[in-house]
């Protein structure tokens, strides 16, 4: 069955602390795969995808995601955390060649602080 | 920027009441999808739409659940007949001419059973 996994429920750091937070998926085919954020009251909004291609993805705010097939992982990245990222943060992925339905991890919390 | 929007944010309905949950997707999309989230759950799945059809749908979309384009903006999810369990955070999402494109989220309308 396709799943997503998010290892971390809650992170706490302080500013310009570096982030991973953790991402696995089990896909039968070949996957897309998504990294949304949720800033508190607003909705869910694209960080950065994965379709093919170069592994290594940049997306918006700084934040970046590296594709490693051979551990079915997709990590995100953050160099220096800033209080406005606190958020929560879901991986996704979608099946190449559907109608790209999304599969959701369960989300991580993320807490910056000043 | 183009937004996708929903009405209404909120809306509490007693056990065994219909609802419709209104979404009006970003206007040169073409899917359409419904996706939920249980207080405290993952975001799952519920149902796609292209072309006037259901293309896909996740077991929860059983036969108390439906779907309408009913005119060119606005995109409908029914329940027929609420559970208590139905109570959840239900979000829209359109994407564009491709299905590989990005899937833009609403905001979400809580629904309350009671």
């Amino acid at each position: 069955a396709q799943s997503v996994s998010q290892h971390n429920h809650h992170v706490i750091l302080s500013e310009a602390a570096s982030l991973e937070l953790g991402c696995n998926y089990s896909y039968g085919g070949t996957v897309n795969l998504f990294w949304y954020v949720q800033y508190p009251g607003q909705h869910l909004q694209l960080l950065l995808k994965y379709f093919s291609g170069d592994p290594l993805v940049k997306g918006i705010k700084g934040f970046e995601a590296e594709f490693i097939k051979s551990k079915f992982s997709f990590n995100l990245r953050k160099p220096s955390v800033q209080w406005s990222d606190t958020a929560e943060y879901f991986c996704a992925g979608g099946n190449k060649g559907g109608y790209n339905k999304l599969i959701f991890g369960a989300g991580t919390r993320l807490a910056v602080h000043p | 920027e183009p937004e996708v929007t929903q009405t209404p944010s909120h809306q509490v309905t007693q056990m065994g009441q219909e609802v419709i949950l209104r979404c009006v997707p970003i206007s040169n999309h073409l899917y359409f999808y419904w996706y939920r989230q249980i207080l405290g759950q993952k975001v799952e799945f519920l149902v796609s739409f292209y072309n006037n059809e259901i293309s896909e749908k996740s077991e929860i979309f059983d036969d108390q659940f439906s779907v309408e384009r009913p005119d060119g903006s606005n995109f409908t999810l029914k329940i027929r007949s609420t559970k208590l369990e139905d109570s959840a955070m239900y979000f829209c999402a359109s994407s564009g001419t491709d299905y590989t494109d990005t899937q833009y989220f609403g905001p979400g309308t809580r629904l309350t059973v009671l």
